[in-house]
């Protein structure tokens, strides 16, 4: 079946832009995560949501950092007032349910910000 | 003390060769534990999960050591196309919650 999508694939914004990444998870998947992956570093957990339940902001690096899910189903991370140190892979994966099952990743998108 | 601990590497080891990554962690609640494999500018993919009695895939066999806190990936007769970070994963109840934590990967190169 199909897998988790990411778009765009690639986004190049000046600094002090705003961007939207989109997520859209595998189908009945009830978790969703989003990651951020810089250059030769390991993953870094930005946030978590979980069926209808408060989603898990813990790993937002700053108030410009936001994340919804509508229905359910697809997400989407936005980041305002985007600074150059913002530049990484931002990479979505979606499970059954948290903690027990294991993520599934899309391809991630790659922000450059210049 | 990190939640999940991986040796960076690189280990650079010959075709056909035998090599062992571990990963520890701190969670003694830990509850599930899994492989994954990221190639370079990839995403992780879902290598294995760990099981408790440990379980073997192919040239690939994982194993659980809970007294001791880690977990092992054994690779035998080394390919290069094994060449890649291979993360650990540990999922458990942290503070009454669910949560999930990333290694930072050990990065395996395979050398003709």
């Amino acid at each position: 079946g199909a897998g988790v999508s990411q778009s765009p694939s690639n986004k190049v914004t000046e600094k002090g832009k705003d961007v939207e990444l989109r997520c859209d998870p595998i189908s009945g998947h009830t978790a969703l995560y989003w990651y951020r992956q810089s250059l030769g570093q390991g993953l870094e957990f930005l946030i978590y949501f979980q069926g209808n339940s408060a989603p898990d902001k813990s790993g937002l690096p700053s108030d410009r950092f936001s994340a919804e899910r509508t229905g359910g189903s697809v997400s989407t991370l936005t980041i305002q007032r985007t600074q150059q140190e913002d530049s990484a892979v931002y990479l979505c994966a979606s499970s059954r349910d948290r903690g027990l099952f294991e993520q599934y990743f899309g391809p991630g998108t790659r922000l450059t910000v210049t | 003390r990190k939640e999940v601990e991986q040796d960076p590497g690189p280990f650079n080891v010959p075709e056909g060769a035998t090599v062992a990554f571990n990963c520890t962690y701190s969670n003694s609640a830990s509850q599930s534990f899994f492989w994954y494999r990221q190639d370079c500018r990839k995403e992780p993919k879902l290598l294995m999960s760990v099981y408790s009695s440990g379980n073997e895939d192919g040239r690939f066999t994982a194993q659980l050591n809970r007294a001791s806190q880690y977990i092992s990936l054994l690779i035998r007769d080394s390919k290069l196309s094994d060449s890649a970070t291979y993360l650990c994963v540990v999922n458990g109840d942290s503070g009454g919650y669910q949560k999930v934590t990333f290694g930072i990967g050990t990065k395996l190169q395979v050398i003709p």
